[in-house]
């Protein structure tokens, strides 16, 4: 069956430390993997998109890596900060055009002072 | 560009009402989109609409789900005999592939809790 899993244990880090949040996924072919940010009680955010073709992406401090021989994306958040803590969601497109997106369960961040 | 918007943001309703939720898309955005997520998961996909069509409905959307986009502008999200098991953050997100992109804007979302 077509699987997205995150670490689904939270995540702590201290305060300007590299974190990496890592999705794997079983049983698809995407044709782009997308990350967003999800506050508590708001909708998600979208961060960054990276395409089959692509093996990085980097936006400021962020940056997402997609292997697919492996199966599997990390998301970096260098330098992190108290503010980045939310939980962040990986989700998956398929490669025939509507645009449905297959999340994974998100893994939360924490980043303390 | 004033963003997704939901209406209402919360709503608490007892098992066996009926309830409907509005979303409002970017309006630029062709596509349009409705997900469920409940605590500690991601969002699941019900059902998407290019314009005024629907093309797509996920086979979790039970015959007690029915959704709209009549103009290709707003769209409604109707729950007949709601159960408890509805109880869910519902997500509604627009996007334009035109840009190149699938890029999902999403909205603030509606809490539906049933008792």
């Amino acid at each position: 069956s077509q699987k997205i899993e995150q670490n689904s244990e939270a995540l702590n880090i201290q305060e300007g430390k590299t974190a990496t949040l890592t999705c794997n996924y079983t049983n698809y072919s995407p044709a782009y993997l997308q990350w967003y940010r999800q506050d508590p009680g708001r909708g998600p955010v979208f961060l960054l998109l990276i395409r089959e073709n692509e093996k990085e992406k980097r936006k400021e401090r962020l940056k997402v890596t997609f292997d697919t021989t492996l199966k599997q994306s990390l998301f970096h958040i260098t330098a992190s900060q108290p503010a980045d803590s939310a939980t962040y969601l990986c989700a998956v497109g398929s490669s025939s055009n509507t645009g449905k997106l297959i999340f994974g369960q998100g893994t939360t961040l924490q980043v303390k002072p | 560009d004033t963003g997704v918007s939901q209406d209402p943001r919360h709503k608490i309703t007892k098992r066996g009402q009926n309830v409907t939720f509005r979303c409002d898309p970017i309006s630029e955005h062709n596509r349009l989109y409705w997900y469920r997520q409940t605590l500690g998961q991601g969002p699941e996909f019900l059902t998407y609409f290019q314009n005024e069509a629907q093309l797509e409905k996920s086979r979790l959307l039970s015959d007690r789900f029915s959704a709209e986009r009549p103009k290709g502008s707003f769209s409604t999200l109707e729950i007949q005999r709601t159960e408890q098991g509805d109880s869910a953050m519902y997500l509604c997100a627009s996007s334009d592939p035109g840009q190149g992109t699938d890029t999902q804007y999403f909205g603030p979302g509606t809490r539906l809790t049933v008792l």
